[in-house]
Protein backbone atom coordinates (compact mmCIF):
# COMPACT_ATOMS: atom_id res chain seq x y z
CA UNK A 1 0.00 0.00 0.00
CA UNK A 2 1.00 3.60 -0.55
CA UNK A 3 1.77 5.32 2.05
CA UNK A 4 2.50 9.56 2.29
CA UNK A 5 3.39 10.87 5.99
CA UNK A 6 3.20 14.49 6.78
CA UNK A 7 5.60 15.57 9.67
CA UNK A 8 2.18 16.97 12.00
CA UNK A 9 -1.13 16.54 12.52
CA UNK A 10 -1.52 20.02 14.28
CA UNK A 11 0.38 22.79 14.05
CA UNK A 12 0.38 26.06 15.78
CA UNK A 13 2.61 29.27 14.94
CA UNK A 14 2.80 33.06 14.96
CA UNK A 15 2.60 35.41 12.63
CA UNK A 16 6.02 35.91 10.73
CA UNK A 17 7.32 32.47 11.47
CA UNK A 18 8.59 30.73 9.07
CA UNK A 19 6.84 27.07 8.33
CA UNK A 20 8.41 23.98 7.15
CA UNK A 21 5.52 21.25 6.58
CA UNK A 22 7.34 18.05 5.40
CA UNK A 23 5.92 15.32 3.13
CA UNK A 24 7.18 11.53 2.70
CA UNK A 25 5.68 9.24 0.73
CA UNK A 26 7.19 5.59 0.09
CA UNK A 27 6.30 3.97 -3.40
CA UNK A 28 8.41 5.68 -5.73
CA UNK A 29 6.15 8.09 -6.99
CA UNK A 30 7.78 10.78 -9.62
CA UNK A 31 4.60 13.53 -8.88
CA UNK A 32 4.05 15.53 -5.64
CA UNK A 33 1.37 18.22 -4.90
CA UNK A 34 0.42 20.57 -2.06
CA UNK A 35 -2.61 21.35 -1.36
CA UNK A 36 -4.57 23.43 1.06
CA UNK A 37 -8.21 22.85 2.03
CA UNK A 38 -10.78 25.39 2.99
CA UNK A 39 -14.24 24.65 3.72
CA UNK A 40 -16.72 25.67 0.68
CA UNK A 41 -13.55 25.74 -1.65
CA UNK A 42 -12.51 22.60 -1.70
CA UNK A 43 -8.94 21.33 -2.52
CA UNK A 44 -7.13 24.34 -4.10
CA UNK A 45 -3.23 23.34 -5.69
CA UNK A 46 -0.38 25.00 -4.15
CA UNK A 47 2.88 23.69 -5.67
CA UNK A 48 3.40 20.50 -7.51
CA UNK A 49 6.72 18.64 -8.43
CA UNK A 50 6.86 16.14 -11.24
CA UNK A 51 10.62 15.15 -10.35
CA UNK A 52 13.43 15.66 -7.79
CA UNK A 53 14.00 19.77 -8.04
CA UNK A 54 11.05 20.20 -10.89
CA UNK A 55 8.36 22.23 -9.27
CA UNK A 56 5.25 24.43 -11.18
CA UNK A 57 2.85 26.60 -9.06
CA UNK A 58 -0.71 25.61 -8.49
CA UNK A 59 -3.34 27.93 -8.52
CA UNK A 60 -2.30 29.15 -5.11
CA UNK A 61 1.46 29.81 -4.82
CA UNK A 62 1.69 33.20 -3.27
CA UNK A 63 3.51 33.45 0.07
CA UNK A 64 4.84 29.28 -0.44
CA UNK A 65 7.79 28.11 -1.95
CA UNK A 66 9.03 24.57 -2.30
CA UNK A 67 11.80 22.09 -1.85
CA UNK A 68 12.46 18.52 -3.66
CA UNK A 69 15.48 17.33 -3.31
CA UNK A 70 15.00 13.93 -2.81
CA UNK A 71 12.25 12.14 -4.74
CA UNK A 72 10.20 10.64 -1.54
CA UNK A 73 10.39 14.08 0.18
CA UNK A 74 8.40 17.23 -0.92
CA UNK A 75 8.62 20.43 1.72
CA UNK A 76 6.03 23.23 1.79
CA UNK A 77 7.69 26.21 3.27
CA UNK A 78 5.82 29.41 4.17
CA UNK A 79 8.41 32.09 4.48
CA UNK A 80 6.61 34.41 6.61
CA UNK A 81 3.52 33.00 7.77
CA UNK A 82 0.32 34.87 8.09
CA UNK A 83 -3.18 34.30 10.18
CA UNK A 84 -5.00 34.29 6.48
CA UNK A 85 -2.85 31.14 6.33
CA UNK A 86 -4.51 29.02 8.72
CA UNK A 87 -5.24 25.82 6.72
CA UNK A 88 -5.68 22.48 6.46
CA UNK A 89 -2.50 21.44 4.07
CA UNK A 90 -2.77 18.63 2.56
CA UNK A 91 0.48 16.70 0.37
CA UNK A 92 -0.33 14.11 -2.18
CA UNK A 93 1.80 11.61 -4.52
CA UNK A 94 0.92 10.17 -7.82
CA UNK A 95 3.03 7.61 -10.36
CA UNK A 96 3.80 9.87 -13.65
CA UNK A 97 1.70 11.55 -15.79
CA UNK A 98 0.85 9.48 -18.66
CA UNK A 99 0.72 6.16 -16.84
CA UNK A 100 -2.85 4.66 -16.30
CA UNK A 101 -2.18 4.35 -12.30
CA UNK A 102 -2.15 8.31 -11.68
CA UNK A 103 -4.75 8.68 -9.35
CA UNK A 104 -3.26 10.40 -6.00
CA UNK A 105 -2.74 9.21 -2.61
CA UNK A 106 -2.80 11.84 0.30
CA UNK A 107 -1.39 11.83 3.48
CA UNK A 108 -3.45 12.81 6.75
CA UNK A 109 -3.06 16.69 7.11
CA UNK A 110 -1.81 19.01 8.90
CA UNK A 111 -3.63 21.64 10.26
CA UNK A 112 -1.82 24.42 10.81
CA UNK A 113 -3.07 27.58 12.70
CA UNK A 114 -0.82 31.15 12.62
CA UNK A 115 -2.22 33.43 15.75
CA UNK B 1 -11.58 27.69 -13.72
CA UNK B 2 -12.19 25.57 -11.19
CA UNK B 3 -14.99 22.68 -11.82
CA UNK B 4 -18.68 23.25 -10.05
CA UNK B 5 -20.20 20.26 -8.58
CA UNK B 6 -23.86 20.27 -7.70
CA UNK B 7 -25.73 19.65 -5.36
CA UNK B 8 -23.08 20.68 -3.33
CA UNK B 9 -25.29 18.65 -0.22
CA UNK B 10 -27.10 16.25 -0.22
CA UNK B 11 -29.02 14.00 2.66
CA UNK B 12 -30.35 10.52 1.85
CA UNK B 13 -31.75 7.69 3.65
CA UNK B 14 -30.06 3.97 3.48
CA UNK B 15 -30.68 2.43 0.24
CA UNK B 16 -31.51 5.83 -1.51
CA UNK B 17 -29.88 6.74 -4.66
CA UNK B 18 -27.89 10.51 -5.44
CA UNK B 19 -25.99 11.57 -8.52
CA UNK B 20 -23.50 14.35 -8.39
CA UNK B 21 -22.80 16.28 -10.87
CA UNK B 22 -19.09 18.24 -11.92
CA UNK B 23 -19.11 20.28 -14.92
CA UNK B 24 -16.24 22.04 -15.95
CA UNK B 25 -15.96 25.17 -18.94
CA UNK B 26 -12.80 23.99 -20.51
CA UNK B 27 -12.18 20.83 -22.80
CA UNK B 28 -11.17 17.88 -20.13
CA UNK B 29 -8.63 14.95 -20.11
CA UNK B 30 -10.24 13.20 -17.39
CA UNK B 31 -11.51 13.34 -13.82
CA UNK B 32 -10.87 11.85 -11.24
CA UNK B 33 -13.11 11.39 -8.02
CA UNK B 34 -12.01 11.26 -4.74
CA UNK B 35 -14.15 10.65 -1.27
CA UNK B 36 -12.61 12.13 2.08
CA UNK B 37 -14.64 10.99 5.10
CA UNK B 38 -15.01 13.24 8.15
CA UNK B 39 -10.90 13.83 9.56
CA UNK B 40 -9.57 11.56 6.86
CA UNK B 41 -7.45 12.32 3.85
CA UNK B 42 -9.64 11.98 0.50
CA UNK B 43 -9.53 8.67 -1.02
CA UNK B 44 -9.23 7.54 -4.85
CA UNK B 45 -12.42 6.06 -6.45
CA UNK B 46 -12.15 6.12 -10.09
CA UNK B 47 -10.69 8.09 -12.90
CA UNK B 48 -12.60 8.11 -16.37
CA UNK B 49 -11.05 9.74 -19.53
CA UNK B 50 -12.67 11.44 -22.22
CA UNK B 51 -14.30 8.98 -24.82
CA UNK B 52 -17.24 9.09 -22.87
CA UNK B 53 -17.16 5.82 -20.70
CA UNK B 54 -18.47 4.81 -17.64
CA UNK B 55 -16.67 3.03 -14.70
CA UNK B 56 -17.74 1.01 -11.52
CA UNK B 57 -16.63 0.43 -8.27
CA UNK B 58 -19.23 -1.78 -6.05
CA UNK B 59 -22.05 0.20 -6.21
CA UNK B 60 -20.93 3.86 -6.87
CA UNK B 61 -20.67 4.17 -10.80
CA UNK B 62 -19.38 7.45 -12.64
CA UNK B 63 -19.63 8.60 -16.31
CA UNK B 64 -17.95 11.15 -18.25
CA UNK B 65 -19.78 13.01 -21.42
CA UNK B 66 -16.72 14.50 -23.20
CA UNK B 67 -19.06 17.12 -25.21
CA UNK B 68 -20.42 18.72 -22.18
CA UNK B 69 -17.00 18.48 -20.55
CA UNK B 70 -19.49 17.10 -16.80
CA UNK B 71 -18.79 14.00 -15.34
CA UNK B 72 -21.75 12.70 -13.01
CA UNK B 73 -21.11 10.19 -10.15
CA UNK B 74 -23.61 7.79 -9.20
CA UNK B 75 -24.51 5.80 -5.86
CA UNK B 76 -26.85 3.51 -5.82
CA UNK B 77 -28.24 2.16 -3.03
CA UNK B 78 -26.89 3.91 -0.66
CA UNK B 79 -25.16 2.47 3.06
CA UNK B 80 -24.02 4.51 5.69
CA UNK B 81 -20.51 3.76 4.92
CA UNK B 82 -21.11 6.22 1.88
CA UNK B 83 -21.43 9.65 4.08
CA UNK B 84 -18.60 11.87 3.17
CA UNK B 85 -17.56 14.70 0.69
CA UNK B 86 -17.37 13.54 -3.01
CA UNK B 87 -14.71 15.52 -4.99
CA UNK B 88 -14.12 15.70 -8.34
CA UNK B 89 -10.81 15.90 -9.78
CA UNK B 90 -10.34 17.47 -13.51
CA UNK B 91 -7.15 17.21 -15.99
CA UNK B 92 -7.42 18.96 -18.83
CA UNK B 93 -4.37 17.76 -20.33
CA UNK B 94 -1.85 15.14 -19.67
CA UNK B 95 -0.23 16.62 -17.45
CA UNK B 96 -0.77 15.06 -14.12
CA UNK B 97 -2.03 18.00 -12.82
CA UNK B 98 -5.34 18.63 -11.25
CA UNK B 99 -8.32 20.60 -10.22
CA UNK B 100 -10.79 20.06 -7.39
CA UNK B 101 -14.37 21.19 -7.47
CA UNK B 102 -15.82 22.91 -3.77
CA UNK B 103 -17.08 19.18 -2.95
CA UNK B 104 -20.17 17.81 -2.24
CA UNK B 105 -21.09 16.96 1.40
CA UNK B 106 -23.19 13.20 1.22
CA UNK B 107 -25.22 12.30 4.55
CA UNK B 108 -26.80 8.57 4.65
CA UNK B 109 -29.21 8.24 7.44
CA UNK B 110 -30.63 5.27 8.86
Amino acid sequence: DVKVTQSSRYLVKRTGEKVFLECVQDMDHENMFWYRQDPGLGLRLIYFSYDVKMKEKGDIPEGYSVSREKKERFSLILESASTNQTSMYLCASSLTTGHSRREQYFGPGTRLTVT
Amino acid sequence: QQPVQSPQAVILREGEDAVINCSSSKALYSVHWYRQKHGEAPVFLMILLKGGEQKGHEKISASFNEKKQQSSLYLTASQLSYSGTYFCGTERNQGGKLIFGQGTELSVKP
